[in-house]
């Protein structure tokens, strides 16, 4: 069954780094989506990105956060200067169409910001 | 703006029985509802989902119900096993919504009693 795979698996970095979390979303999928997740908090969506710009935001998602599909089949999320509060787990999601459509979530990358 | 709640957090139920997690919405304009289940390390998966269009969807020992009028709606497993031991996260979102922005519940941390 075709999936969405995410790298790394788990980031540890310290505050003022910029960190790249990685994903490679389902081949014939055309929309691509990050969440994330603090311990213990809802899921919560970052960003919704189609035909090489982004369609949705959320609050969350500030200068400090941009998304990327530089080729093909990667598509990244990069924080510019992390923060103690960007400690989340962060998934990637691809889906066929856009809209309320059935989203394929990767397994998800934990980062741990010191 | 927009939210989901569910209830409960956590739900210990004994093999054979019965689970029901409940959500409620507040966005009037929702009109998807996914469910998703999440094991341990994995990503969420869609499990079922539900279209304001019908009351109730079945998928083998697994319901979801809908209330429009009351702004909630329910998962029903039947029959739980052990491998039903996950937890669950309610979400809605609007079919017009083309950044596929999804609003997720708490979660809910199923444990089945062998």
């Amino acid at each position: 069954e075709p999936e969405v795979t995410q790298t790394p698996s788990h980031q540890v970095t310290q505050m003022g780094q910029e960190v790249i979390l990685r994903c490679v979303p389902i081949s014939n999928h055309l929309y691509f989506y990050w969440y994330r997740q603090i311990l213990g908090q809802k899921v919560e969506f970052l960003v919704s990105f189609y035909n090489n710009e982004i369609s949705e935001k959320s609050e969350i998602f500030d200068d400090q956060f941009s998304v990327e599909r530089p080729d093909g089949s990667n598509f990244t999320l990069k924080i510019r200067s992390t923060k103690l509060e960007d400690s989340a787990m962060y998934f990637c999601a691809s889906s066929e169409r856009g809209g309320a459509n059935v989203l394929t979530f990767g397994a998800g990358s934990r980062l741990t910001v010191l | 703006g927009e939210n989901v709640e569910q209830h409960p957090s956590t739900l210990s139920v004994q093999e054979g029985d019965s689970a029901v997690i409940k959500c409620t919405y507040s966005d009037s304009a929702s009109n998807y509802f996914p469910w998703y289940k999440q094991e341990l390390g994995k990503g969420p998966q869609l499990i079922i989902d539900i279209r304001s269009n019908v009351g109730e969807k079945k998928d083998q020992r697994i319901a979801v119900t809908l209330n429009k009028t009351a702004k909630h709606f329910s998962l029903h497993i039947t029959e739980t096993q052990p491998e039903d031991s996950a937890v669950y996260f309610c979400a809605a979102s609007t079919l017009y919504n083309q950044g596929g922005k999804l609003i997720f519940g708490q979660g809910t941390e199923l444990s089945v009693k062998p």
